[in-house]
């Protein structure tokens, strides 16, 4: 089966960092993909991972271990911008379709 | 920079009625999705495309749903009869490639609702 878990709502303060994780039971495993949706809007590509390890984007930096099943998404400085949903996706290596699970996402609230 | 453009942004139809949900992919781009979201709950993937044929569907993808390339940018997601509980958002997506490093980029939606 394929399960992946996130925390259902999180808050934090301006400026401040959060982490946010993601742990994954899937039957295949080609790369685990973070999203941000704002309520009502597509979700839009924020990171992705596909070998062990910490990798950077700016204010966005994402971490995966495979051998634990497990990512996080790091959020520095937050601004209040960044309230939203934060979904965690895992590819399926099925290489003829490549399609991407999603988990329930976590709710993100910055506050001031 | 390129993006998935999806039409009508919302839709609303009658239960029993068949929709008709058009997306246009990015133009380099060789895979296509199409996932859907009730309000409230997560992506939920339906089916992808690939080489003008259903690559892989899930379970929510029954009969009453079907896919169409008709042309070279369009692709359509097709409802025959819609129920109360079709009622979402539908989200088109693409990829450039099968790799592990390319993302799905996604369309803005469409709200179907079904009355």
């Amino acid at each position: 089966g394929q399960n992946i878990d996130q925390p259902t709502e999180m808050t934090a303060t301006e400026g401040a960092i959060v982490q946010i994780n993601c742990t994954y039971q899937t039957s295949g495993f080609n790369g685990l993909f973070w999203y941000q949706q704002h309520a009502g809007e597509a979700p839009t590509f924020l990171s992705y991972n596909v070998l062990d390890g910490l990798e950077e984007k700016g204010r966005f930096s994402s971490f995966l271990s495979r051998s634990k099943g497990y990512s996080y998404l790091l959020l520095k400085e937050l601004q209040m911008k960044d309230s939203a949903s934060y979904l965690c996706a895992v590819r399926d290596d099925n290489g003829a379709t490549n399609k991407l699970i999603f988990g329930t996402g976590t709710l993100l609230a910055v506050q001031p | 920079e390129p993006e998935v453009t999806q039409t009508p942004s919302h839709q609303v139809t009658q239960m029993g009625q068949e929709v008709i949900l058009r997306c246009v992919p990015i133009s380099n781009h060789l895979y296509f999705y199409w996932y859907r979201q009730i309000l409230g709950q997560k992506v939920e993937f339906l089916v992808s495309f690939y080489n003008n044929e259903i690559s892989e569907k899930s379970e929510i993808f029954d009969d009453q749903f079907s896919v169409e390339r008709p042309d070279g940018s369009n692709f359509t997601l097709k409802i025959r009869s819609t129920k109360l509980e079709d009622s979402a958002m539908y989200f088109c997506a693409s990829s450039e490639v099968g790799d592990y490093n390319s993302p799905l980029h996604f369309g803005n939606g469409t709200r179907l609702t079904v009355t």
